[in-house]
């Protein structure tokens, strides 16, 4: 069955450091991987989905990217934070079947101070 | 463009009582419909999955409902309990293998049970 493995759970950076979170899957192969934020009070924001390896579509301006460097691999980045990313981000997967179910990570809980 | 819009934004009801949350969506093609639950901190957990051709799928004390002519779906929740107090969330999937093949997300019903 598929995991999706989603750390760290909670971080909290100053404005103006970097970012990098990490989203690594298990137990299926060429998925569509998924991050999204979750503002407080609010719904999901897709922020990048990838349909393969190298393979990034953005779905709002911001101040983050995306990379997918292997298959089962997915990373969120920033160069230099603001507080305005501050959240919950959570990434997702939707393995290779058609009309598959998607799963969820964990989340991170994201604090810029 | 594709949407998926849901209502009401947020509900309180008293245990024991039913409700139903309402999704409609303009995604197409269309794959399949799902809801998910989604307790506070934590991601998203399945309830139902729906393709075009299926109308209706409980899941204990919940009951999805799909209607592919009018792009709306429901789902129905019947005894309340406190637990299921948390977000639900209306998650339309266009077909893997088009120019889509993602997910689009409502914003959620966040519902609250009162004792």
């Amino acid at each position: 069955s598929q995991t999706i493995h989603q750390w760290p759970a909670t971080l909290v950076q100053p404005v103006g450091s970097p970012l990098s979170l990490e989203c690594t899957v298990e137990g299926t192969s060429n998925p569509n991987l998924y991050w999204y934020r979750q503002a407080a009070g609010r719904g999901l924001q897709l922020l990048f989905y990838s349909v393969g390896i190298g393979q990034i579509s953005s779905e709002v301006p911001q101040n983050l990217s995306a990379s997918r460097p292997q298959d089962r691999q997915f990373i969120l980045s920033s160069k230099k934070l603001l507080l305005s990313d501050s959240g919950f981000y959570l990434c997702a997967l939707q393995p290779g079947t058609r009309g598959a179910e998607a799963f969820f990570g964990q989340g991170t809980r994201l604090t810029v101070v | 463009k594709n949407q998926v819009e849901q209502s009401p934004q947020s509900l309180i009801i008293l245990e024991g009582k039913n409700c139903t949350l309402q999704c409609n969506y303009t995604v197409s093609p269309f794959s399949n419909l799902r809801w998910y639950k989604q307790d506070t901190g934590r991601g998203p957990v399945s309830l139902t999955i729906m393709t075009f051709s299926e109308n209706t799928k409980s899941n204990g004390r919940y009951t999805a409902t799909l209607d592919a002519d009018t792009k709306q779906s429901s789902l129905h929740i019947t005894a309340s309990q406190l637990s299921d107090s948390a977000s639900y969330i209306c998650v339309v999937s266009a077909p893997r293998g088009s120019t889509l093949g993602r997910l689009y997300f409502g914003r959620g019903t966040q519902l609250t049970v009162w004792p």
